[in-house]
Order: C-alpha cells, then sequence, then structure tokens
C-alpha cells in the first residue's frame, strides 16, 4: 500500500496569501495519478486538481498542483475566504487507493 | 442532472449487517467503475471498494476484506455494498463516487452515516 504523508497538518494563514501543501508518497506515484480534493465540514469532498497539475472543471486558477515521483504541491496563489478548508492528496494508480491525512487551511 | 445519492445508513449492532445503496442518473453509469469510500467521525478518507461497469470486477481495502461485497445492477443504476460482520471501527460517513468530467472522484453522493455500536 502507498502511504501518504501530508505536510503541515495545519496552516494558518490570511485571505491574500500563498498556502503552499506538500503531500509524499511512501514510494513513486504510477502514471502520475496524483490527485488533490478540498473539503468543508459537512461536505464531500471536492476534486481540485487531477493528473497531478491539471484543474477540474470549474476550478479557478489559483489552484495549481506540481511534483513527480514522491514529491507533490499544491499551491493556492493567494487564498479566497471560501478557501479555508481541509485538503487530501490522493494517488489513484495502485490499489488500494489511498489518501494522505489532510492539511487544514484555517484562517490566521 | 449528474447525480449520485446514497441511502441504507444507520445503527446497528456489533457484528450485524447493512447493505448501502448509491443510486446514479444523468451520466454513462454502465461505463464507469464506481467507489466507496468513507469517512470516520472527525478523521480521514478511505478508499474500500470498487466495481467495474460490468460488474465483473471488484476491489476490496484489505479492512473490509471478506465483510463487504459490492455489486451493482445496471439496470437500475444502483450500486450496493453489503457490509457484514461489522465492527465498530467500521463506524463512518459512507460515499460512492466515480469520474464524470475527469479521470478521477469528481462525482460524490452526499453520504450515508453508518453508525456501528452497542
Amino acid at each position: 500500500e502507498i502511504v501518504l504523508t501530508q505536510s503541515p497538518g495545519t496552516l494558518s494563514l490570511s485571505p491574500g496569501e500563498r498556502a503552499t501543501l506538500s503531500c509524499r508518497a511512501s514510494q513513486s506515484v504510477s502514471g502520475s495519478n496524483l490527485a488533490w480534493y478540498q473539503q468543508k465540514l459537512g461536505q464531500a469532498p471536492r476534486l481540485l486538481i487531477y493528473g497531478v497539475s491539471r484543474r477540474a472543471g470549474g476550478i479557478p486558477d489559483r489552484f495549481s498542483g506540481s511534483g513527480s515521483g514522491t514529491d507533490f504541491t499544491l499551491t493556492i496563489s493567494g487564498l479566497e475566504p471560501e478557501d479555508f478548508a481541509v485538503y487530501y492528496c490522493q494517488q489513484y494508480g495502485t490499489i488500494p487507493f489511498t489518501f494522505g491525512p489532510g492539511t487544514e487551511v484555517d484562517l490566521k | 442532472e449528474v447525480l449520485l445519492v446514497e441511502s441504507g445508513g444507520g445503527l446497528v449492532q456489533p457484528g450485524g449487517s447493512l447493505r448501502l445503496s448509491c443510486a446514479a442518473s444523468g451520466f454513462s453509469f454502465s461505463s464507469n467503475w464506481i467507489h466507496w469510500v468513507r469517512q470516520a467521525p472527525g478523521k480521514g478518507l478511505v478508499w474500500v471498494s470498487r466495481i467495474i461497469g460490468d460488474g465483473t470486477k471488484t476491489e476490496y481495502v484489505d479492512s473490509v476484506k471478506g465483510r463487504f461485497s459490492i455489486s451493482r445492477d445496471n439496470a437500475k443504476n444502483t450500486v450496493y455494498l453489503q457490509m457484514n460482520s461489522l465492527r465498530v471501527e467500521d463506524t463512518a460517513v459512507y460515499y460512492c463516487t466515480t469520474y464524470y468530467a475527469s479521470e478521477v472522484f469528481d462525482l460524490w453522493g452526499q453520504g450515508t452515516m453508518v453508525t456501528v455500536s452497542s
């Protein structure tokens, strides 16, 4: 099983600031099959990024993904009030698909 | 409208059984893998199981193998998750999910809560 580790656990920022979230895999993620999700309290997750860097439909361009192999990054270029949430990375190249433990982006 | 709707959650005693349903509409259901993902209260997301479009291939996370069974009825656009020998640690919101416009989970249901407690 590929274990995903996310850091930091919590990121305290202000609106307008840049957020950089890290996701590290215990082994190489096959086929660039790495995605990022946003989840707000009481809601289902929302796909932001797939294939490491492809934005899902309707996702603003302030969200971007990068990385390869075992190290991946989600960047939010300027936080909007609606971006304060929990973010999960996921690998979907190897069964079982696995998620990271999440990074909470909260208001400083 | 493109939609996934889960149902069947509830309170069950340890060792009991429950069957969850995931009803789909608005897309080519029989072409898609359908997955179940769960989330224990206050915890992260865990992939549980998936089934191929024609129902001939299924996969499970180790923690549910031998206890959970996924199936589908394409005539009813519905996927099922039969959960047997339930444990307290199976308590979670269970989501069904699939891909619609991308290659991964861009369509989610609202979730159904399963509580395993005596």
